[in-house]
């Protein structure tokens, strides 16, 4: 079984500011790994993931994730944000040597960007 | 628009009452997902389909739940006699074999 800690409930950040969305996962097995975002009343959005290869991931809108195998962690990074950004993010992980790729899910942290 | 789509968005409910929902996936996706988020957690998986077949169900999926996909397109989740603690949203989600899943936007319940 996976779980995903995301250590930090609410991120409060200026814009233009750089950000980091901490995520770490533990596992027994390989693992795919994914960044989603909900803004607010909508549904859940992917933003970037990582199945194989280059451990460094980006999104189309800025946002990058490194695997980073030792340290079983998955951070979310932007280097200047925009108000836009405003948004919940979730961490989540699945398990890469099964047939279900069904995630577990971290709580969730709240990306709260000020003018 | 082909995204997935979950019908009603809001469901308001006396505790007692049975409650269906309904979601429609992208269309070549043969994998769909049930989940329920309450407030200030992720979703929580409930169950899953890779086609019309049932393949794995939570353990928070108890015997008032039912879930169901007949042909292999759309899916519903039935509550029976719902309880006060079923209230959250409920989400649906549908991908490739494989691959990353795509999120319905959800359907509340609130149970009174």
């Amino acid at each position: 079984a996976q779980s995903v800690t995301q250590l930090d409930s609410q991120v409060p950040v200026f814009e233009e500011a750089p950000v980091e969305l901490r995520c770490n996962y533990s596992s027994s097995v390989s693992v795919y790994l994914f960044w989603y975002v909900q803004y607010p009343n909508q549904g859940l959005q992917l933003l970037l993931k990582y199945l194989s290869g280059s451990t460094l991931v980006e999104s189309i809108n800025g946002f990058e994730a490194e695997f980073n195998k030792s340290q079983t962690s998955f951070h979310l990074r932007k280097p200047s944000v925009h108000i836009s950004d405003t948004a919940e993010y979730f961490c989540a992980v699945s398990d890469a040597s099964g047939g279900s790729y069904i995630p577990t899910f971290g709580r969730g942290t709240s990306l709260i960007v000020h003018p | 628009d082909t995204g997935v789509s979950q019908d009603p968005r809001h469901k308001i409910t006396k505790r007692g009452q049975n409650v269906t929902f309904r979601c429609d996936p992208i269309s070549e996706h043969n994998r769909l997902y049930w989940y329920r988020q309450t407030l200030g957690q992720g979703p929580e998986f409930l169950t899953y389909f890779q086609n019309e077949a049932q393949l794995e169900k939570s353990r928070l999926l108890s015997d008032r739940f039912s879930a169901e996909r007949p042909k292999g397109s759309f899916s519903t989740l039935e509550i029976q006699r719902t309880e006060q603690g079923d209230s959250a949203m409920y989400l649906c989600a549908s991908s490739r074999s494989g691959s990353a899943q795509f999120f319905g936007p959800g359907t509340r319940l609130t149970v009174l």
